[in-house]
């Protein structure tokens, strides 16, 4: 099955700082999603970009499908912004999720 | 337009009993998926449904677990006899196409005792 991998799986951010997060996956996919699951384990849809990029206020998201990459941009980082963060792609009839990038935002 | 409805929130479970976990996916969305969660981990895919039939099972434990989601009502993953290892957040997300945009519910946490 196809593989998806997060880096870096630890991110420790002062407030008001900018950071990069990176999902690489190893076959060509349909779909290409984001998701925020916040501490009290809900997930919230970031951002659904199979190809190119998209901005949603501080987040933006960009996906070089061709290379088999995607980057999720935190500008201006807040503490509500703390989580986990997953990639999830479909292939084979499934969505399949990274281990995921724990950020903590620190006042 | 409601989000992904999954009930109950919390279960708790004597070891050897069912548990029976529910999800009603968005509204015009027959594109299901069951998922679960350890503590500190991601997400497992489990099952992968369409209304009345069942497209890809390949996550799900052979024994004790099943799934349906039928012509009428929500989907039902379904959990015999279980024991302490079954322990987890199940997770229920619903599109409106295979590649299409998923939107998960809020989870059922289950707790076997």
């Amino acid at each position: 099955g196809i593989q998806v991998e997060q880096s870096p799986p630890d991110l420790i951010l002062q407030e008001g700082a900018n950071s990069t997060l990176r999902c690489n996956f190893s076959d060509s996919v349909n779909n290409l999603q984001w998701f925020h699951q916040n501490p009290w384990g809900q997930l919230i849809n970031l951002f659904y970009i199979p190809s190119g990029t998209k901005q949603n206020g501080r987040l933006s998201a960009t996906t070089v499908a061709t290379e088999r990459y995607s980057l999720l941009y935190i500008s201006s980082s807040q503490t509500t912004d703390s989580g986990v963060y997953f990639c999830a792609v479909f292939s084979d009839y499934k969505l399949s999720f990274g281990a995921g990038t724990t950020v903590t935002v620190r006042a | 337009n409601a989000g992904v409805m999954q009930n109950p929130r919390h279960l708790v479970r004597r070891r050897g009993q069912e548990a029976r976990l529910r999800c009603s996916p968005m509204k015009g969305h027959s594109h299901v998926y069951w998922y679960r969660q350890l503590p500190e981990e991601g997400l497992k895919f489990m099952v992968y449904l369409q209304k009345e039939n069942i497209i890809d099972e390949s996550g799900m434990p052979k024994e004790r677990f099943s799934a349906e989601f039928p012509k009428e009502g929500p989907s039902i993953l379904r959990i015999q006899q279980v024991v302490r290892g079954d322990s987890a957040a199940y997770f229920c997300a619903s599109s409106p196409w295979g590649p299409g945009e998923a939107f998960f519910g809020q989870g059922t946490r289950l707790t076997v005792v």
